[in-house]
């Protein structure tokens, strides 16, 4: 099991630029979740989704968008690319079938805008 | 409301010194569960350990512990004689019960740094 894969690793973005960050997870997960970490501080939830065709907005949304067509894929779209934006981000995934609903993290993929 | 307070932000320490690192949380759940994370300089995130809310016994594992207190909403994690592969910021999390479907609650993270 490869478990949480991410790609890019590392971006840079202009302002203005759009792009995708893309996460796939191979434990067939229903739940998936991309969260932000901005230095210094704790991760914050951006979206997530229960399942195939459902997602909804988390803490964070402003200037992201997500889609979920499959169980294992779970991009998320950066369109018009901020400062504010800058970050380190994190796709992570979770079983249902676990009432604490342990979640796996991917490596990360640190975009930086300028 | 789920809440999770890390109010060291930056220990220092010499190798072979003991160190505590601090997690106080807030939740009106009666259900929950913490958990702890590293993530070293390489910026992955490593999951050290789980608690649900109606285990106290304190957990140790090797050169790790961990202290539940649930009179005093905290979840403290202690190195015994640390080292300098320790080095690394350490997160504290939370899920409530009725935390929307899993999501966890970070601390802002205490940066541990454990010099030769």
């Amino acid at each position: 099991n490869a478990g949480v894969t991410q790609t890019p690793k590392f971006r840079i973005l202009k302002i203005g630029q759009s792009m995708t960050l893309q996460c796939t997870q191979d434990m067939n997960h229903n739940y998936m979740y991309w969260y932000r970490q901005d230095p210094g501080m704790g991760l914050k939830l951006i979206y997530y989704s229960v399942g195939a065709g459902i997602t909804d907005k988390g803490e964070v949304p402003n200037g992201y968008n997500v889609s979920r067509s499959t169980t294992e894929d779970f991009p998320l779209r950066l369109e018009l690319a901020a400062p504010s934006q800058t970050s380190v981000y994190f796709c992570a995934s979770s079983s249902p079938g676990t009432d604490s609903y342990e979640q796996y993290f991917g490596p990360g993929t640190r975009l930086t805008v300028t | 409301a789920q809440k999770v307070t890390q109010a060291q932000t930056e220990i220092s320490v010499v190798e072979k010194e003991d160190v505590t690192l601090d997690c106080v949380y807030e939740t009106r759940d009666t259900t929950y569960y913490l958990f702890w994370y590293k993530q070293p300089p390489s910026g992955e995130l490593v999951f050290l350990i789980r608690r649900n809310s109606f285990d106290e016994q304190n957990e140790i594992s090797g050169r790790y512990s961990w202290n539940f207190q649930k009179s005093t909403s905290s979840f403290n994690f202690t190195i015994t004689a640390s080292q300098v592969v320790d080095s690394a910021v350490y997160f504290c999390a939370l899920r409530g019960r009725g935390s929307t479907l899993g999501r966890l609650y970070f601390g802002r993270g205490t940066q541990l740094t454990v010099w030769p």
